[in-house]
């Protein structure tokens, strides 16, 4: 089945720490995504991917970096200099980027929980 | 640049009716519709696309009005398992290729 893996599901790191976040798909999509969701809130975009060894900030990306060396990886760092790092990081991927007037749908994986103490 | 979504919260019991309403201050290309199970990953309900086209599940229905920048989600004979957390995501004519989610509308379906 096709699908998107996100690991691990709950992450815990000590403050000054930076951590990677993998995200990976089998689903063939050309385009890559990182949210952020904090409780009662929507979701963020971090940054995203269009094609391969190419990525776009989006509206929260200071304090994270990413890379897209694969068209199925596109692992997070959240580093020292993200203030408040603690929330759910989702991956998502499409079949084209949203902007071709954003006719595709998002598959999201199953998120990881990251709290930083 | 965010969507305004309203109600932010509905509580009903099954069989009732409901709508979901999002609203942008943008002209829009397109709207999304997701829905977030407590915990889970977003899953995908519908898109509206500029021009008339949507593409979706059969058992959902939403309208997108280009003139005022809103779309509608309909939720009806609501089941427990409609309950969870819907968000519209927008992509706008200015923000560019850029998909911007609302703040979501919780709804809880009661038996």
């Amino acid at each position: 089945d096709g699908g998107i893996t996100q690991s691990p599901k709950y992450l815990f790191r000590k403050e000054g720490q930076n951590v990677t976040l993998s995200c990976e798909q089998n689903l063939n999509h050309d385009a890559m995504y990182w949210y952020r969701q904090d409780p009662g809130q929507g979701l963020r975009l971090i940054y995203y991917s269009q094609i391969v060894n190419d990525f776009q900030k989006g509206d929260i990306a200071e304090g994270y970096s990413v890379s897209r060396e694969k068209k199925e990886s596109f692992p997070l760092t959240v580093t020292s200099a993200q203030k408040n790092p603690t929330a759910f990081y989702l991956c998502a991927s499409s079949k084209g980027s949203s902007g071709a007037g954003g006719a595709y749908e998002q598959y999201f994986g199953p998120g990881t929980r990251l709290t930083v103490t | 640049q965010q969507p305004v979504q309203s109600p932010q919260a509905v509580i009903l019991r099954e069989g009732e009716d409901a709508v979901i309403n999002c609203s942008s201050s943008k002209a829009l290309y397109s709207v999304h519709w997701y829905r977030q199970k407590h915990g889970e990953a977003p899953v995908f309900l519908m898109i509206l696309l500029k021009g008339g086209e949507q593409k979706g599940h059969d058992k959902i229905s939403a309208s997108f009005n280009e003139k005022k920048q809103q779309s509608s989600l309909y939720l009806t004979a609501s089941q427990l398992s409609y309950s969870g957390t819907y968000f519209c995501g927008t992509v706008n004519m200015e923000y560019g290729n850029k998909l911007v989610f609302g703040a979501g509308t919780i709804l809880r379906v009661k038996s």
